[in-house]
């Protein structure tokens, strides 16, 4: 089992929905949590960032951490065509593991007009 | 200003060659890591340097995978007689600093094809 299991989809949703995005991880060590965006052929970028548990938004992205159920989630309200892509979860422990991030497979979203 | 770089963008060789995969991180970046993406995957980490040396180097698979940083900045991973399994697109990353807030930079990567 991967310490960190995320549905690949591909989840494909009309434009102005609400998309919800989940990964379930297995070592309780993992205090902060991250999701990239990654478009066809470029590397990952820096969605959202949270440490421990608790919600986090950014205009029409929200991130949310249940350690309790190591279970984290994002939404995207009024998704945009433009909001196609993969979606990476990816966590880390810290101390001296820093940096060394663990990512899910990636959820593959596409927004049609 | 300039993002992380990566070259060559694309890599073709046969099974049995060498082949070397360069990176280009942030200018200022001390940190920088090497991730490998197969098809449908996510990244799975390799390396990760702190300035010249190789701080965490337990996601390497096996001792045909090497990567060095000489001078704290650019850095070249090395894969000696390839595999076809090698096959997938290596990313590197770089940070400010690996502290626990920092965020890291991914570069394009480089498609790695073995025949």
């Amino acid at each position: 089992q991967k310490e960190v299991e995320q549905d690949p989809g591909p989840l494909s949703v009309p434009e102005g929905a609400i998309v919800s995005l989940n990964c379930t991880y297995s070592n309780s060590a993992f205090q902060y949590f991250m999701w990239y965006r990654q478009y066809s052929r470029k590397g990952p970028e820096l969605l959202m960032y949270t440490y421990s548990s608790g919600n986090k938004e950014d205009g029409r992205f929200t991130a949310q951490v249940d350690k309790s159920s190591k279970y984290i989630s994002l939404f995207i309200r009024d998704s945009q065509p433009s909001d196609s892509a993969t979606y990476l979860c990816a966590m880390y422990a810290g101390g001296t593991s820093y940096g060394k991030l663990t990512f899910g497979q990636g959820t593959i979203l596409t927004v049609h007009p | 200003g300039a993002g992380v770089s990566q070259t060559p963008s694309n890599k073709v060789t046969e099974k049995g060659k060498y082949v070397e995969l360069r990176c280009d991180p942030i200018s200022g970046h001390t940190a920088l890591y090497w991730y490998r993406q197969s098809l449908g995957q996510g990244p799975e980490f390799l390396i990760y340097f702190q300035g010249t040396g190789a701080a965490d180097d337990s996601g390497l698979p096996n001792d045909r995978f090497f990567a060095v940083r000489p001078e704290g900045s650019v850095s070249t991973l090395k894969i000696q007689r390839t595999e076809r399994g090698d096959s997938a697109v290596y990313l590197c990353a770089s940070s400010q600093d690996p502290g626990s807030t920092d965020t890291q930079y991914f570069g394009p990567g480089t498609r790695l094809t073995v025949l």
